[in-house]
């Protein structure tokens, strides 16, 4: 089973509203990560938690903040969004951290969030 | 970074072999060649990774040049369902971090 579950599957919210997506992992990986995906572009990465603790935050404006309650669940909070904002945000996990050499991603199916 | 370079696009008879290829001539000697492929509406799936020798898993076989400058992903036998943006990625060697590129739409037609 190499499923990555991300809730909700699409998101509508103001630019005053606060949000949050929800992403779940039950395959026993240490490593999870938050992309964002513009329409017709590539995923980029944002944020990277290995064993829990923030590894990798790319620049990422603070309006995004991640937080990893437990080594299976990882959230995005959302305030304060811009409608530029607006993509699908993918989450991913791996059994092991991003630097070593067996490094799987699995990525869930994504929330396509509009922002008005 | 090492960046790749990828066609844009390209078509496939069903049933026929597909071959994708990579350019990656900035690559390090401990930087791995990743392919992921992302179907329509749907988040990227790995497919693939190697760092110097040939791979092959049930998906499909990975084809690295011997200087490493370059790479060919084959589908051994596409079908509709391979019809997707192919993600050539090398990955960075201290962070692990994964930097997409612009990726191939390969169109699998019957």
């Amino acid at each position: 089973d190499t499923e990555v579950t991300q809730t909700p599957k699409h998101l509508v919210m103001g630019m005053t509203n606060k949000k949050s997506l929800k992403c779940e992992q039950h395959m026993g990986h240490r490593a999870m990560y938050w992309y964002k995906q513009k329409a017709k572009k590539p995923p980029e990465l944002m944020f990277v938690y290995s064993y829990e603790k923030l590894s990798i935050n790319e620049s990422v404006p603070s309006r995004f903040s991640p937080e990893c309650p437990n080594s299976s669940l990882l959230n995005l909070h959302l305030h304060a969004l811009q409608p530029e904002d607006s993509a699908l945000y993918l989450c991913a996990s791996s059994q092991v951290p991003p630097g070593l050499a067996k490094n799987i991603q699995y990525f869930g199916a994504g929330t396509r969030l509009s922002v008005l | 970074d090492a960046k790749t370079t990828q066609p844009p696009s390209m078509d496939c008879a069903e049933g026929r072999a597909a071959n994708l290829p990579c350019n990656h001539s900035t690559i390090s000697g401990n930087e791995y060649v990743y392919w992921y492929r992302q179907i329509h509406s749907q988040g990227p799936q790995y497919i693939i990774h190697g760092l110097k020798n040939n791979e092959t898993n049930e998906m499909a076989s990975l084809i690295i040049t011997e200087d490493r400058k370059s790479s060919t992903l084959i589908l051994p036998h596409a079908t509709l369902r391979d019809t997707a943006v192919y993600y050539c990625i090398v990955r960075v060697a201290v962070t692990g971090k994964l930097i997409f590129g612009q990726g191939t739409t390969l169109q699998v037609k019957p």
